[in-house]
């Protein structure tokens, strides 16, 4: 079984500030890794994922996560935020070789930008 | 591409009544759609997984009787929650992935209220 774990519930970051919003996951098998941004009363949208290949990843919104093995970790980052991307932030995980395809979110990480 | 809708957006029922939401793939063929639940500021937490022309897997600690799902055709998914109670308000999420590595695409989501 897989697991997710976002270690800061919320970030408060001024407006030009870099960020980095911190996920660790457990897993005993290969895993793919992702990162969705919620924004108020919408739906989840895919931010970027890593499936293999490079471990630095780039996303939309000029955001980037690196893949560590060896830490288990997928910490998502941007060097300069904007008001816009005050959002909640999920991290999650998907066993790689799993015909369920099942997605274990994070408790997410609520990103506020002040000005 | 790769768009979910979700029909309705929002929906008030009363105490007792059967909501049915529609979850549609609309520009690719979903082999697979998931239904989640949302509590206010919490994580998404995995009701089931429905593959076309099957039945649902359920999670453990869901009511499949109370959860009807049916994925009647590679683009629309429905989740009927039979008799709502107060309970039962939610923030319900689907989302639906194609054949292939796991990436999964998020509706909008549908608030339901039960009074």
């Amino acid at each position: 079984a897989q697991s997710v774990t976002q270690l800061d519930s919320q970030v408060p970051v001024f407006e030009e500030a870099p960020v980095e919003l911190r996920c660790n996951y457990s897993s005993s098998v290969s895993v793919y890794l992702f990162w969705y941004v919620q924004y108020p009363n919408q739906g989840l949208q895919l931010l970027l994922k890593y499936l293999s290949g490079s471990t630095l990843v780039k996303g939309i919104n000029g955001f980037e996560a690196e893949f560590n093995k060896s830490q288990t970790s997928f910490h998502l980052r941007k060097p300069s935020v904007h008001i816009s991307d005050t959002a909640e932030y999920f991290c999650a995980v998907s066993e790689r070789y799993s015909s369920a395809s099942k997605i274990i979110f994070g408790s997410g990480t609520r990103l506020s930008i002040r000005p | 591409g790769a768009v979910v809708s979700q029909h309705p957006s929002w929906v008030i029922c009363k105490s007792g009544t059967s909501v049915k939401i529609e979850c549609r793939s609309l520009d690719f063929q979903a082999t697979t759609m998931f239904w989640y639940r949302q509590f206010p500021k919490q994580s998404l937490m995995l009701m089931a997984t429905s593959n076309e022309g099957s039945k649902a897997t359920y999670e453990q600690g869901v009511e499949k009787d109370k959860f009807l799902i049916n994925h009647a055709s590679l683009t629309l998914s429905t989740l009927t929650v039979t008799s709502a109670h107060p309970e039962d308000s939610s923030f319900y999420i689907c989302s639906a992935k194609q054949r292939g590595p796991d990436t999964q695409y998020f509706g909008p989501g549908t608030r339901l209220t039960v009074l």
